[in-house]
């Protein structure tokens, strides 16, 4: 079945340009997550979905990060004026989990490489 | 402020034996704990996980044992098979979140 996509697989960009990032969740799932991992570090939380809301998005690095969902749909991430420090791959998961249900098995996609140049 | 650990970035072990991967966790709020693998070029795949009201979790070869005084949690994995190199990474939930740890390189030796 289909899981967890995400677009593009590999973005190279120069500093200072805008970057959108995209995640398709697996059909259902009503939770969706944005996470960061940067070289030889763990998984960065960033930003939780419930349906389109995000509850807290208090994962974000800075003002220049946003992530917008439609309905329980796709989920896009977008990165202003991007820095090189922003170069990381960039992991979206879903789940059926909601903040009070106890199904904390995410689903993962495949992730974003981004490299900001 | 790290507050899931994973002090062994890599370890080696022979094919056959028993590979033990350990984590460490800060916050006693935490409420449930998984592991999750993870190949080169995917991303992680959910793999067990256990209740911080159970001390044991077992499912085919993989074990998870949890210490809650010693905020403590270890994946064991019996017998090593050579598919089981990856990534391992332990996850800790509360509400919403879950806190990753920085991963442990696992290799399985033929």
């Amino acid at each position: 079945g289909a899981g967890v996509s995400q677009s593009p697989s590999n973005k190279v960009t120069e500093k200072g340009k805008d970057v959108e990032l995209r995640c398709d969740p697996i059909s259902g799932h009503t939770a969706l997550y944005w996470y960061r991992q940067r070289l030889g570090q763990g998984l960065e939380f960033l930003i939780y979905f419930q349906g389109n809301s995000a509850p807290d998005k208090s994962g974000l690095p800075s003002d220049r990060f946003s992530a917008e969902r439609t309905g329980e749909s796709v989920s896009t991430l977008t990165i202003q004026r991007t820095q090189q420090e922003d170069s990381a791959v960039y992991l979206c998961a879903s789940s059926l989990a909601g903040i009070d249900a106890y199904n904390y098995e995410q689903y993962f996609g495949p992730g974003t490489r981004l490299t900001v140049t | 402020d790290q507050q899931v650990k994973q002090n062994s970035p890599s370890l080696s072990v022979q094919e056959g034996r028993i590979s033990i991967l350990n984590c460490d966790y800060t916050n006693s709020m935490f409420d449930y704990f998984l592991w999750y693998k993870k190949y080169p070029a995917e991303g992680p795949t959910f793999l067990i996980s256990i209740s911080s009201i159970k001390d044991k979790n077992e499912d085919g070869r993989f074990t998870v044992f949890l210490n809650k005084s010693a905020k403590h949690l270890s994946l064991h994995i019996v017998p090593s098979q050579p598919g089981d190199s990856a990534v391992y990474f332990c996850a800790a939930s509360y509400n919403y979140q879950l806190i990753w740890g920085a991963g442990t390189k696992l290799i399985i030796k033929p």
